[in-house]
């Protein structure tokens, strides 16, 4: 059974607006979340991560948001830009990392 | 820089063939990992290893093995490749403890294998 759940296979979005990524999980022991981007042809690179004794986590343009009691987290990408395009993993650390199905974001012009 | 990096960036193999697959990092990290990349299914770990000489089956290790000789490098190997064995293969790795302190795996460019 799926520990990571990204139930959105894809999204789209105009370039400036909100893009939200979703992302659930089933084990509440869990305390380490991260999200990464790939572009096609390339390698996953990290892009943010939250710890579970945080419900908040911002760099730049990206949040990552935590609801522990929802077993929820979401990924805020604002504005989003036409480069953001790419497939975003949420993953989650017990020993090793357990990525979810990935949700392929396309932000248009 | 930090770099990992994947002999082939695109292999094509015919059934029953052996394949190699081969991942150097230059980063001095104790932990490697292979994973593969599929369409609906995400990424998903065939081994891993956190030292040399040692391997950890992930959650799909069948039909693969793995070796791990020297600290940099670390190779996964198809016996006898399979149709379905074709992918986008991904090789990353990090230091001993890494994430969650750094959250980090540094990733390869992968490796994409077909088999006919």
């Amino acid at each position: 059974d799926q520990q990571v759940k990204q139930n959105s296979p894809s999204l789209s979005v105009q370039e400036g607006r909100i893009s939200i990524l979703n992302c659930d999980y089933t084990n509440s022991m869990f305390d380490y979340f991260l999200w990464y981007k790939k572009y096609p042809a390339e390698g996953p690179t990290f892009l943010i991560s939250i710890s579970s004794i945080k419900d908040k986590n911002e760099d730049g343009r990206f949040t990552v948001f935590l609801n522990k009691s929802a077993k929820h987290l979401s990924l805020h990408i604002v504005p989003s830009q036409p480069g953001d395009s790419a497939v975003y993993f949420c993953a989650v650390w017990s020993g090793n990392l357990i990525f979810g199905k990935g949700t392929k974001l396309s932000v248009k012009p | 820089d930090v770099k990992v990096t994947q002999s082939s960036r695109y292999l094509v193999k015919r059934t029953g063939e052996k394949v190699f697959l081969e991942c150097v990092q230059d980063m001095d990290h104790e932990n490697m990992f292979w994973y593969r990349q599929d369409p609906g299914l995400g990424l998903r770990l065939i081994y891993f290893s956190y030292d040399v000489k040692m391997k950890e089956k992930g959650d799909i290790p069948e039909g693969y093995s793995v070796s791990r000789e020297k600290k940099e490098r670390f190779s996964l190997i198809l016996e006898s490749a399979s149709t379905n064995q074709t992918s986008m293969y991904l090789c990353a790795s990090n230091v001993a403890g890494g994430a969650p302190s750094t959250g980090e795996l540094f990733f390869g460019e992968g490796s994409r294998l077909t088999v006919l």
